[in-house]
């Protein structure tokens, strides 16, 4: 059973350009939760999604983030126009359906914006 | 807002000593605390623990949570190199599952 895959592990962007992280979250888990990873900074939740919902983006900033969870394909989160302070590491988790407070987590995406 | 403060923020011990890291928290909705080990990849779920759930033990690995206090502690006994790592402290705050975490604690085993 693999466990939560995120791609790709590194991603170099000019700023004004767009990001796109996916997800593909454990097998049988329909709950995925994003997190981002500022230097010397704890893991901040931005989104929570099921299939074809988002339950929680309260941790979103409100402008040129966007996040999806199709109902075939990963999450993806997309970042638009970058900026030098998106720079970071991205972290995706899943749960399985009644169990949301065990997240499993990916190895990250780790955005670098030039 | 949720808060989660682990200490110390660093480390360095000599192999074989026992460490014990430390969490306090404040959350609106306590449902359960996570602790988890984060290398140079995933961060690696350890354990849960919740009002029905408060001590654990995996091996060299064990936590209580002392939910009067709002803290929780992870001993780790007869340290091996194999434990250095980022130890990351996590609230589940109630609502919609979102986890607030500590900054971690950076633990460095030295031979």
């Amino acid at each position: 059973n693999a466990g939560v895959m995120q791609n790709p592990r590194h991603l170099v962007r000019r700023r004004g350009q767009e990001a796109r992280l996916r997800c593909s979250p454990m097998k049988g888990h329909s709950h995925v939760y994003w997190y981002r990873q500022l230097p010397e900074e704890g893991l901040k939740f931005m989104v929570y999604l099921q299939k074809e919902n988002i339950i929680d983006e309260s941790g979103m900033p409100k402008e040129r983030f966007s996040a999806e969870f199709p109902k075939e394909g990963p999450s993806i989160l997309r970042i638009q126009q970058v900026v030098r302070g998106d720079s970071a590491a991205y972290f995706c988790a899943s749960s399985p359906p009644g169990q949301g407070n065990i997240q499993y987590f990916g190895a990250g995406t780790r955005l670098s914006v030039l | 807002e949720d808060k989660v403060v682990q200490s110390p923020l660093s480390l360095v011990v000599h192999e074989g000593d026992t460490v014990t890291l430390n969490c306090s928290y404040e959350v609106t909705n306590f449902r359960s605390l996570l602790w988890y080990k984060q290398e140079k990849k995933a961060p690696t779920f350890l354990f849960m623990l919740t009002s029905s759930g408060i001590e654990k033990k995996s091996g060299r690995l064990s936590s209580i949570l002392d939910k009067k206090e709002l803290f929780s502690i992870l001993n780790i006994t007869a340290t091996q190199t194999g434990d250095s790592a980022i130890y990351l402290c996590a609230v589940d705050g109630g609502g919609s599952y979102q986890l607030t975490f500590g900054k971690g604690t950076k633990l460095s085993v030295i031979p």
